[in-house]
């Protein structure tokens, strides 16, 4: 397996754009994080997924931040309309069922709103 | 509420000396434990975990933590740091939140290896 799989890496957009970061999780694996991290708040858990139904997001900053998992191997989390602020680096994860079982993270997508 | 500590944004240690980046958790019930290192521009790395059975738990890379259920710590360890472990340290608690298995981090600790 190629590992969890985040595009695009780098996305540089203008404030009010709509901004979306695409993640494909581990094939096989049953739960799915998006992470965000910035110097100033560490690393947030923004939102996640067990068996592509939305458990938790109650780390979604605002309304404008919006996630999907439309099936298994595939996640969106949509950032309508952008601001500076959400500048930050994106990471999804995914992990299998049992529930002593590590995190698998992606490379990130690095946002820069401008 | 579930949460796990990190008490040292940075850590710096001369190479070739034992390192240790600490770690204590607040949790009900029995708790599994992780280490994850994150590189520059890249996501974290799982080290080692910590499930049931011996405190030490040896992981990736030379690091190993040691499990201290009554002082509800989980420091990470290596005899001898090198250069190439300058890296971003975080620890995590897994626990069970609604039904779901919820994985909280800490901020996080820096570790700087000096030549």
């Amino acid at each position: 397996d190629a590992g969890v799989i985040q595009s695009p890496r780098h996305e540089v957009t203008e404030m009010g754009q709509e901004v979306t970061l695409r993640c494909k999780p581990i094939s096989g694996h049953d739960y799915l994080f998006w992470y965000r991290q910035t110097m100033m708040r560490g690393l947030e858990l923004l939102i996640y997924f067990n068996n592509n139904v939305p458990i938790d997001d109650s780390g979604m900053p605002e309304d404008r931040f919006s996630a999907k998992m439309p099936n298994a191997s595939f996640s969106t989390l949509k950032i309508q309309p952008s601001e500076p602020r959400d500048s930050a680096v994106y990471f999804c994860a995914s992990r299998p069922q049992r529930e002593n079982t590590e995190a698998f993270f992606g490379q990130g997508t690095r946002l820069t709103v401008v | 509420a579930q949460s796990v500590a990190q008490p040292e944004d940075q850590v710096n240690v001369a190479e070739g000396n034992p390192l240790t980046v600490k770690c204590t958790y607040s949790v009900s019930g029995n708790p599994y434990l992780f280490w994850y290192v994150q590189y520059p521009n890249r996501g974290l790395q799982f080290l080692l975990k910590y499930i049931t059975g011996d405190n030490l738990v040896k992981g990736s890379y030379g690091f190993e933590a040691e499990f201290n259920k009554s002082q509800t710590s989980f420091h990470l360890k290596k005899p001898s740091a090198l250069v190439s472990d300058s890296a971003l340290y975080f620890c995590a608690v897994s626990h069970r939140s609604g039904g779901y298995q919820k994985v909280t981090f800490g901020t996080g600790t820096k570790l700087q290896v000096i030549p």
